[in-house]
C-alpha cells in the first residue's frame, strides 16, 4: 500500500520561509503533489514534482528526492494568507487514484 | 459559474435516514472522485469513475455507494446513515490527459451530520 506521513502543524512569522516535509512509502509512483486548503475551503492544486529536484512557482517551490522518498514545500516570503493546511499526494503506478497525506496546518503569525 | 458544483452543501440527517449527495461538473473530465475528509485524517477516497461503465471503490467504500448517470454527473448515497460517517464530502475531477499528475479539482464541499 500507500502512506505518506507530514507533521501535523507548523507555526511561522509573517515574511519568513516554512518547510513542509513529507515522507512516503509507496512501490512505485509517478510523482509527488501539492494541494492547500483554507480553511471551510476546497483543497486547489500547488505543485507537481515528477522528476528530482525543486520546482518554482512564485513563492512557492516544491521538491522531490526518490532516493530518499522524500518531499518538501517550501514557502517564502509568508503572508497571512497563507495559513492553510497543504497535502501532500501521490499517483502510484499501481493504483489509480491519488492517496494523499493527513496534511500540515501552517499557521502564520504576524 | 463554478466549474465543480455540489448539492447540498450542508445537510443534516438522522441515523437509518437514506442520504445522497450530488455533484455536476462542467469541466469536460472524465474522471470523477468521492472524498471524506475528518479532522487529522486528510482525504479518503471513497469510490472513483473513470466514465459512466468504470466505477471503482476507494480506500473506505463501505457504507456507501455511486452512480455515475452521465460524465458530468456522479452521486454518493449513504444507504442507512450513521453518526461516524458524520464528515466533509468532497467531489473532485481530473483530465485524463494530465494522467501523471492527476490533478484534482475539487467541488466546495458538502458537510454531513448525521445525528
Amino acid at each position: 500500500g500507500q502512506s505518506l506521513e507530514q507533521p501535523s502543524e507548523v507555526t511561522a512569522v509573517e515574511g519568513a520561509i516554512v518547510q513542509i516535509n513529507c515522507t512516503y512509502q509507496t512501490s512505485g509512483f509517478y510523482g509527488l503533489s501539492w494541494y492547500q486548503q483554507h480553511d471551510g475551503g476546497a483543497p486547489t492544486f500547488l505543485s507537481y514534482n515528477a522528476l528530482d529536484g525543486l520546482e518554482e512557482t512564485g513563492r512557492f517551490s516544491s521538491f522531490l528526492s526518490r532516493s530518499d522518498s522524500y518531499g518538501y514545500l517550501l514557502l517564502q516570503e509568508l503572508q497571512m494568507k497563507d495559513s492553510a493546511s497543504y497535502f501532500c499526494a501521490v499517483l502510484s503506478t499501481g493504483r489509480r487514484a491519488l492517496t494523499f497525506g493527513s496534511g500540515t496546518r501552517l499557521q502564520v503569525q504576524p | 459559474d463554478a466549474d465543480v458544483t455540489q448539492t447540498p452543501r450542508n445537510r443534516i440527517t438522522k441515523t437509518g435516514k437514506r442520504i445522497m449527495l450530488e455533484c455536476s461538473q462542467t469541466k469536460g473530465h472524465d474522471r470523477m472522485y468521492w472524498y471524506r475528509q475528518d479532522p487529522g485524517l486528510g482525504l479518503r477516497l471513497i469510490y472513483y469513475s473513470f466514465d459512466v461503465k468504470d466505477i471503482n471503490k476507494g480506500e473506505i467504500s463501505d457504507g456507501y455507494s455511486v452512480s455515475r448517470q452521465a460524465q458530468a454527473k456522479f452521486s454518493l448515497s449513504l444507504e442507512s446513515a450513521i453518526p461516524n460517517q458524520t464528515a466533509l464530502y468532497f467531489c473532485a475531477t481530473s483530465d485524463l490527459s494530465g494522467a501523471s499528475t492527476d490533478t484534482q479539482y475539487f467541488g466546495p464541499g458538502t458537510r454531513l451530520t448525521v445525528l
